[in-house]
């Protein structure tokens, strides 16, 4: 049940854009979106429910698109501090909290100066 | 608030040893979870707790043992390491609500030589 990420690696100067994908060949109820830095936790940035709904934090946004199992996270003018890895997990099932995360295996997001 | 607190962060076992890994969180949270973390595989689901007085297995439950000992508190105990259980275990505790997601303790860093 384990959703595939791509890509696995990106590598950005500061101010580009990046789009990191993340599908499942599960029905979704739910995605979230985490991103760990280096030796640190996992730090919850959005969820989205089924239903297309699309968020933001900060200048990071994603949707979810249920009828393909896929969501999208959006980094647009990139920061240094965005670097780190990026995990979706996501929840399957009809009821958010009645079934648990299934993480991706992350990408590795560089920015440069 | 501290949020989710993992003891210890760092431990060396030598195989066969036992040892529990504690977690509490202050968030009044009803579920809870413990993860490990691999290079490469992201993180995978060891045991979980969706409320008080039940666990349930996850992922890759075998060797290890869990125990919730109240709403705060929720243990994994490796009853004879083994070096396959190296890894990064991450203790999380879950808000099922609008805009909910994981909160993540610091981490363990367990090494069985």
């Amino acid at each position: 049940q384990q959703p595939v990420q791509s890509p696995q690696a990106v590598i950005l100067r500061e101010g580009e854009d990046a789009v990191i994908n993340c599908s499942s060949s599960k029905a979704l109820y739910s995605v979230h979106w985490y991103r760990q830095k280096h030796g640190e936790a996992p730090v919850f940035l959005m969820i989205l429910l089924k239903g297309g709904e699309q968020k933001g934090h900060e200048k990071i946004s994603a949707s979810f698109n249920e009828k393909k199992q896929q969501s999208s996270l959006y980094l647009t003018a990139s920061q240094l501090s965005y670097s780190g890895t990026y995990f979706c997990g996501t929840e399957t099932g009809n009821q958010t909290g009645a079934n648990n995360l299934f993480f991706g295996t992350g990408t590795r997001l560089t920015v440069i100066p | 608030n501290a949020g989710v607190t993992q003891t210890p962060k760092f431990q060396v076992l030598k195989t066969g040893q036992s040892m529990t890994l504690q977690c509490a969180q202050d968030m009044n949270h009803n579920s809870m979870y413990w993860y490990r973390q691999d290079p490469g595989m992201g993180l995978r689901l060891i045991y979980y707790s969706a409320s008080e007085g039940t666990t349930d297995k996850g992922e890759v439950p075998n060797g290890y043992n869990v125990s919730r000992l109240n709403k705060r508190e929720f243990s994994l105990r490796l009853e004879s390491a083994a070096p396959s259980q190296t890894s990064v275990y991450f203790c999380a505790s879950a808000y099922w609500g609008p805009g909910g997601g994981y909160t993540f303790g610091s981490g363990t860093r367990l090494t069985v030589v």
